[in-house]
């Protein structure tokens, strides 16, 4: 069976500064990974996705992750956070062409000005 | 705005009610997914359908719930009896289908039972 785990429920960081959010995955096949952002009272947008190819993989709003299967991780960073990106952040993993994802509990980041 | 319309996106009802969701797929999208998201946790799989077709549902789904596509475009669940603990966040996803291809999530339906 897959499953997710995001290791920190909450996670602040200062205005500018570097993100790194962790996530590790359970799956026996080449996984399709994805992260995604929720704002409160929202749906789910999608940030980036691996599928196959280029480990590290450029999403929108400037984030990116790198996929390590020796570790089973796909942890999301990006350089210089902004206050707009306090958010929820999920992780998930998908089953191939059925397309149902497992998410991770997520993980909610505070941004200090 | 993703696409995905649902409706309504809250609802207040009391135990015991029955209550009834939409969901209103992109069109072009063909697959469609039902995930409920409690306080603090990820959303949960509930459903998928192909089409028309339901194709897995989840032990979570009781025989309370019952979902349809019946034309294959919009969609439908309902929730019989309502219980306190269906208290949650409904949330509908679609994707068209292939390989890599991500999916589309709607706003929401909040549900709460009182």
């Amino acid at each position: 069976a897959q499953s997710v785990t995001q290791p920190d429920i909450h996670i602040t960081v200062s205005e500018g500064a570097s993100l790194e959010l962790r996530c590790n995955y359970s799956y026996g096949a080449t996984p399709y990974l994805f992260w995604y952002v929720q704002s409160p009272g929202q749906g789910l947008q999608l940030l980036l996705k691996y599928f196959s190819g280029d480990t590290l993989v450029q999403g929108i709003k400037g984030f990116e992750a790198e996929f390590k299967r020796s570790q089973s991780s796909f942890n999301l960073r990006k350089p210089s956070v902004h206050w707009s990106d306090a958010a929820e952040y999920f992780c998930a993993v998908g089953a191939g062409n059925a397309g149902k994802s497992t998410f991770g509990d997520g993980t909610t980041l505070t941004v200090k000005p | 705005d993703t696409g995905v319309s649902q409706d309504p996106r809250h609802k207040i009802t009391k135990r015991g009610q029955n209550v009834t969701f939409r969901c209103d797929p992109i069109s072009e999208h063909n697959r469609l997914y039902w995930y409920r998201q409690t306080l603090g946790q990820g959303p949960e799989f509930l459903t998928y359908f192909q089409n028309e077709a339901q194709l897995e549902k989840s032990r979570l789904l009781s025989d309370r719930f019952s979902a349809e596509r019946p034309k294959g475009s919009f969609s439908t669940l309902e929730i019989q009896r309502t219980e306190q603990g269906d208290s949650a966040m409904y949330l509908c996803a679609t994707r068209t289908g292939g390989l890599h291809t991500e999916a589309f999530f709607g706003q929401g339906t909040r549900l709460t039972v009182v």
